[in-house]
Formats: structure tokens, sequence, C-alpha cells
């Protein structure tokens, strides 16, 4: 049973271009949760979605986007990229119907913007 | 809002000495509560959790008891080893609308195990 997978592992952007990331959850999973890490941080909270939906957003701009594809694979989107958007970004896959709601993560995709 | 607070790192220890980790909590109703570890390079890996007042997660040597009146979680081993160098985070699930629950990390703690 394969599980949350990510790709790609790393990334390097210039400032101002886009970039795009994709999460595939762990098998019998149908909501994505997208954090961003920063270097010696925690990681913050972006976004989940469910049903092809976004259900819940952290305190991020419109900048970063997303999607989930009837799969329930998602993708993150994030436009006009600044130096401080250098960071982990994981994805982590759960599913419905539990009180604790475990998340399984992915490795993470390294973005480096310059 | 909820927080999580975890005592700040480095922690460097020898071989076979004891650990504790603190971390405290900030949350409105009744969270889960959870070990993260992150080895140099990877994702994060769930170490271990405890979803309701006094239960005590456990694995691979680790332990955590969730304290309701203390909001505490403090993570503990009683013989650390080389190989459990890594980044240790605290973090708690809580419900946070229209069927979503959230998780919500601490900075983080570093330890280093020497032999």
């Amino acid at each position: 049973d394969a599980g949350v997978t990510q790709s790609p592992t790393h990334l390097i952007k210039t400032r101002g271009q886009q970039v795009t990331l994709r999460c595939s959850p762990k098998s019998g999973h149908d909501t994505v949760s997208w954090y961003q890490q920063a270097l010696g941080q925690g990681p913050q909270f972006i976004f989940q979605y469910y049903e092809e939906e976004e259900r819940q957003r952290g305190n991020f701009p419109d900048r970063f986007s997303g999607h989930q594809f009837p799969n329930y694979s998602s993708e993150l989107n994030v436009n006009a990229l600044l130096l401080g958007d250098s960071a982990l970004y994981l994805c982590a896959s759960s599913g419905t119907g539990y009180r604790d709601n475990e998340q399984f993560f992915g490795p993470g995709t390294r973005l480096t913007v310059l | 809002g909820n927080s999580v607070t975890q005592m700040e790192g480095p922690v460097t220890l020898s071989e076979e000495a004891f650990l504790t980790i603190n971390c405290t909590y900030t949350a409105t109703g009744y969270p889960s509560l959870f070990w993260y570890v992150q080895y140099p390079g990877e994702g994060l890996q769930l170490l271990l959790k405890a979803t309701k007042a006094d239960d005590k997660g456990s694995n691979k040597g680790f332990e955590a008891t969730y304290r309701k009146e203390t909001t505490s979680f403090h993570l503990e081993k009683g013989s650390v080893q080389v190989s459990d160098s890594a980044v240790y985070f605290c973090a708690l699930s809580a419900y946070s609308g229209a069927g979503s629950y959230q998780l919500t990390f601490g900075k983080g703690t570093k330890l280093s195990v020497i032999p």
C-alpha cells in the first residue's frame, strides 16, 4: 500500500514565477491538507480539500490556490513567487469519519525561490 | 485560536540518557494530541498520539500522557539512542468547522544524541 506521494522532490524557481506541486493521498483517504514548513519552523496549515472543494484555509494569501481531482489527488499552486515562499511543502492525507482524523504526511517538496 | 508551545532546542544528550521534551497547548474543545518526528531531509512521521484525557501514547520506547488539567503532552524516553537524533514536533488536531480537523504544530525541538 503506497503512502502519500509528492512530486517533484525539489524545485528551483525565480521570483515572480508560478509553481505547481502535486500530491497523491494514501489509498482509501479522501481528504488532502497542505502545509508550509519554513526552515527551522513547524508546519503551517495552508488549506484542506475534500470532495474537490477547499474546506478550510489557513492564513495564506490568495496567491496560494489548490485543486483536488476526482481521484482525490491534489495540486498546490503558488503564483507570483516571493523569496519568502522558499520552504518545504508537505501534503497530508486523511479519511473522513475518524475523530482524531489522523493525517499521514508525504516526504514533501523542497521549493527554493531565487 | 489553538496553539502549541514546546521547549526550544537544540537538546544534546549522551546515549542512554533520559529525554523529556515539554509541550503545552491551548485549544477549545477536546483536541487529539500528537508527536511527530522529522529525520534530516524527510517528511513527518507520526511517533505517537492520544485522543482523550489521561490516555498514554507510546511507540519505540517513547511515551506521552495527555494531561487535561495541565494542558500538557510531554514526550519522554528512558534511554535515547544515536538513531533518535531528529526534530520532534508536538501537535494538536481540533475540529475547525465544516467537517474539518486541522493540525496545529509547535516549532519543533531538535534532538542530537552523541555516542
